[in-house]
């Protein structure tokens, strides 16, 4: 099956720091990739839409300049938390949807927990 | 995207067949309906997806009412490890199209 890594699995960081968390697709490629947020006793929250390439799109209510994105090839999706703060701490999770194969179904990575002191 | 609407959480016996159903009332002609599922503190995991006819993997089967308004997900014997919040999605077939999660059903296996 598709596998998706992402690291680090967990961070640590001191407030006003930045923190950046990549995605890999380690058996296809994927033109787009998916960041999404997840607070505690909640569900997963779409945050940005990353293309290859391009800029990434952003949902309602993200900061771009906070939670910057670079799809830098067809296999990483970088993602990261400028000046984070306290608030900021969440699981971060990313996805990706491979380009050939005809799969019709996202692969998440294992997901990145972020606590911010 | 179609909403759905999933009951907040299930009990089920280990070796019991599990039933998680979903209403998506509003789904378009071309849209398919998925499950996603996610164990504690994990990255959320594909299980299926269908159009119309029931569709069966090695993890569940799926079925979808005639008039495509509700679905079930069947996981035929489950066991401790499918304890985990499952989540319906409905949306157009094409894996470069973003999920929305709604709250899912937190599912509890019982020994």
């Amino acid at each position: 099956g598709a596998v998706v890594s992402q690291h680090p699995s967990w961070v640590i960081c001191k407030s006003g720091t930045s923190v950046k968390i990549e995605c890999r697709s380690l058996d296809f490629q994927a033109t787009t990739m998916f960041w999404y947020r997840q607070f505690p006793k909640q569900s997963l929250m779409l945050m940005a839409t990353s293309n290859e390439g391009s800029k990434a799109t952003y949902e309602q209510g993200v900061e771009k300049d906070k939670f910057l994105i670079n799809h830098a090839s067809l296999t990483l999706s970088t993602l990261t938390v400028t000046s984070a703060h306290p608030e900021d701490s969440s699981f971060y999770i990313c996805s990706a949807a491979p380009l050939a194969g005809g799969y019709n179904e996202q692969f998440f990575g294992p997901g990145t927990r972020l606590t911010v002191l | 995207d179609a909403k759905t609407t999933q009951p907040t959480s299930m009990d089920c016996a280990e070796g019991r067949a599990a039933n998680l159903p979903c209403n998506h009332s509003t789904i378009s002609g071309n849209e398919y309906v998925y499950w996603y599922r996610q164990i504690h503190s994990q990255g959320p995991q594909y299980i299926i997806h269908g159009l119309k006819n029931n569709e069966t993997n090695e993890m569940a089967s799926l079925i979808i009412t005639e008039d495509r308004k509700s679905s079930t997900l069947i996981l035929p014997h489950a066991t401790l490890r499918d304890t985990a919040v499952y989540y319906c999605i409905v949306r157009v077939a094409q894996g470069a199209q973003k999920l929305v999660f709604g709250q899912g059903t937190r599912l509890t296996i019982n020994p």
